[in-house]
């Protein structure tokens, strides 16, 4: 089973700022990586697919980056809406696995 | 809209049973692979079944085979996971997910409790 770990757990950014989260496979995931949203109380919501790709509605202030097993999530100005927890996740591989979260707080 | 939306969640004793049910509106259903997550209080987000397009093939997390079974009717567009021999540790609130041309969770639905408690 590929694990997927985030870093860091908890991130504190003011609005207007710039986040960066990380996620790391424990083998190359090639381009096979999702990010998805989850604000409280509510369904998981996906962000971006193939790494790279911003799912439909998305907001350009969202980019992924990377490839193998070192992956970027980045905000480059954060809303109010989207203090939330992310999850990054592999599809390249069974099971399908997660990373444990980055929550970004209002700092 | 395109949705999914689970039902059947509830309150179960330890080594009893439960169905949920997941039901698809405004899309192909029958075109799609489906596939149930967890995520335990605080937790994660954990994989739990899937099934195939046309429901032919069918997998599972290890921790839950032998104890689930999935399955779907494509002429109602609805996919049930039946739960059996339920552990505390199964307790979660239960997604099912489409799973989109690209392979990732495009559509989740809203989550189905399962408090398993004596």
């Amino acid at each position: 089973e590929i694990v997927m770990t985030q870093s860091p757990a908890t991130m504190s950014v003011s609005p207007g700022e710039r986040a960066t989260l990380s996620c790391r496979a424990s083998q190359s995931v090639s381009s096979n990586l999702a990010w998805h949203q989850q604000k409280p109380g509510q369904a998981p919501r996906l962000l971006i697919y193939d790494t790279s790709t911003r799912a439909t509605g998305i907001p350009a202030r969202f980019s992924g980056s990377g490839s193998g097993t070192e992956f970027t999530l980045t905000i480059s100005s954060l809303q109010a809406e989207d203090f939330a927890v992310y999850f990054c996740q592999q599809y390249d591989n069974w099971p399908r696995t997660f990373g444990q979260g980055t929550k970004v707080e209002v700092k | 809209e395109v949705q999914l939306v689970e039902s059947g969640g509830g309150l179960v004793q330890p080594g009893g049973s439960l169905r949920l049910s997941c039901a698809a509106s405004d899309f192909t259903f029958s075109k799609y692979s489906i596939h149930w997550v967890r995520q335990a209080p605080g937790r994660g987000l954990e994989y739990v079944s899937a099934i195939s397009a046309d429901g032919g093939d069918t997998y599972y997390a290890d921790f839950v085979k032998g104890r689930f079974t999935i399955s779907r009717d494509n002429s109602k567009n609805t996919l049930d996971l039946q739960m059996g021999s339920l552990r505390v540790e199964d307790m979660a609130v239960y997604y099912c997910a489409r799973v989109g041309y690209h392979g990732v969770y495009d559509i989740w639905g809203q989550g189905a409790m399962v408090i398993v408690s004596s």
